[in-house]
């Protein structure tokens, strides 16, 4: 079964650091484009930042908002899709989902986790 | 950047009757590279079509996908119970992969 499960969500305070991870199971990691997406709550879906896999360069890409704070990397010999972020603010209160591609479809998730909650609060 | 902007916001309509859902781009999506999934409380969206017009695996074929360029359609032909949900046009193909403020289908 193709799964996704993300954890390391919690509270943190403005200013503070998370990192987040994505457990993959179930198809060829290490071949796989990765996103996370988020959704404060109550708002729509966001999409924060992407690896390629390591065979198409392995680069990442991200949303303005979250450019120069978050960073996002794999780890291929673990299956699991991180996501650091540093230097958080209150807007970046969301659950935060990792996601996969349809192949070829750049950008397509046709995969997703269940989430896990970031609330930033002092 | 290109503006992904979904109408209605909110669609009341009874089981059995026909959706018609909206999402216009604020630039041409190249390559009709726009998705559409479905949203219900407390759950990750599920992809629906992408490429404008390719069902995912698992999507019901009452659920379709048409447009080109800067305007594009998601239509249910005939609403099931369990369609009543938020529904979200993202760009795919192209960065950033933005998506549409969603449309909230209820029941009337």
């Amino acid at each position: 079964e193709v799964q996704l499960v993300e954890s390391g969500g919690g509270l943190v305070k403005p200013g503070g650091s998370l990192r987040l991870s994505c457990a993959a199971s179930g198809f060829t990691f290490s071949g796989a484009w990765m996103t996370w997406v988020r959704q404060a709550p109550g708002k729509g879906l966001e999409w924060v930042g992407r690896i390629k896999s390591k065979s198409d360069g392995g680069s990442t890409d991200y949303a303005a908002p979250v450019k120069g704070r978050f960073t996002v990397s794999r780890d291929d010999s673990k299956s699991t899709l991180y996501l650091q972020m540093n230097g958080l603010k209150t807007e970046d209160t969301a659950m935060y989902f990792c996601s996969t591609d349809v192949p070829y479809s750049d950008g397509a998730f046709d995969v997703w986790g269940q989430g896990t909650m970031v609330i930033v609060s002092s | 950047e290109i503006v992904l902007t979904q109408s209605p916001d909110t669609l009341s309509l009874s089981p059995g009757e026909r959706a018609t859902l909206s999402c216009r781009a604020s630039q041409s999506v190249s390559s009709n590279s726009l998705a559409w999934y479905q949203q219900k409380p407390g759950q990750a969206p599920r992809l629906l079509i992408y490429g404008a017009s390719s069902r995912a695996t698992g999507t019901p074929d009452r659920f379709s996908g048409s447009g080109s360029g800067t305007d594009f359609t998601l239509t249910i032909s005939r609403l099931e119970p369990e369609d009543f949900a938020v529904y979200y046009c993202q760009r795919h193909g192209g960065l950033p992969h933005t998506f549409g403020q969603g449309t909230r289908l209820e029941i009337k």
